[in-house]
């Protein structure tokens, strides 16, 4: 089945413990997004990757890292994490430019 | 910069009505319009997208859109809705010319209730 997984789904964590969230996608896209879901403010965009070794900053990069040395992963790291950072994240690939981008499940992150 | 508005935090309607969703835009250039659908505890689920073409586009679950230009907006519509169709619906916009980025711009999404 085509695919985005997001892992873990649900996390509890206290100020500035470095974690990663784990991005996958079994499509072979070349595109892979994070976002961001706060109330009232839609999803904005974190960081982003054309293809590997090839990532870039969206709107609201603070405070995160990325990496993409394969394909299909995209894990996103918070190396200290803070409260304003308790959020809903989004996983999302795509093919082309056109192409319309699938999201995973969802990572829902609560910090102390 | 672009920017979508949802103006209806909820839409309340009965099951068996039609329904519509508001969705305006701003970007530059010509947009690529979305809809998506979010149910309790699940991710974002694609309905539809308009490029080019046919100012109505269908998609989903029996879902539409209608793409109007002079006006900016990309409503979703459903001619009868089911009870099965409340969720958090969320529009979103990227510029075409955005090759590189293709950061979609979302909505805040509108709530829609059927009530049975």
């Amino acid at each position: 089945e085509a695919q985005v997984t997001q892992n873990p789904r649900y996390l509890i964590t206290v100020t500035g413990k470095k974690l990663t969230v784990t991005c996958s996608q079994n499509m072979n896209h070349e595109y892979m997004s994070w976002y961001r879901q706060d109330p009232g403010l839609g999803l904005r965009q974190i960081y982003y990757s054309m293809n590997v070794e090839v990532t870039d900053k969206g709107d609201v990069p603070e405070g995160y890292k990325v990496s993409r040395k394969e394909k299909r992963n995209f894990p996103l790291i918070l190396e200290s994490p803070s409260p304003n950072q308790t959020s809903l994240y989004f996983c999302a690939s795509g093919r082309g430019d056109t192409d319309t981008q699938y999201f995973g499940p969802g990572t829902r992150l609560t910090v102390l | 910069a672009q920017s979508v508005a949802q103006p209806e935090d909820q839409v309340n309607v009965a099951e068996g009505n039609p329904l519509t969703v508001k969705c305006t835009y701003s970007v530059s250039g010509n947009p690529y319009l979305f809809w998506y659908v979010q149910y309790p505890n699940r991710g974002l689920q694609f309905l539809l997208k308009y490029i080019t073409g046919d100012n109505l586009v269908k998609g989903s679950y029996g879902f539409e859109a209608e793409f109007n230009k002079s006006q900016t907006s990309f409503h979703l519509k459903k001619p009868s809705a089911l009870v099965s169709d409340s969720a958090l619906y969320f529009c979103a916009v990227r510029s075409l010319m955005d090759t590189g980025r293709r950061a979609l711009t979302f909505g805040s999404g509108t709530r829609l209730q059927v009530q049975p």
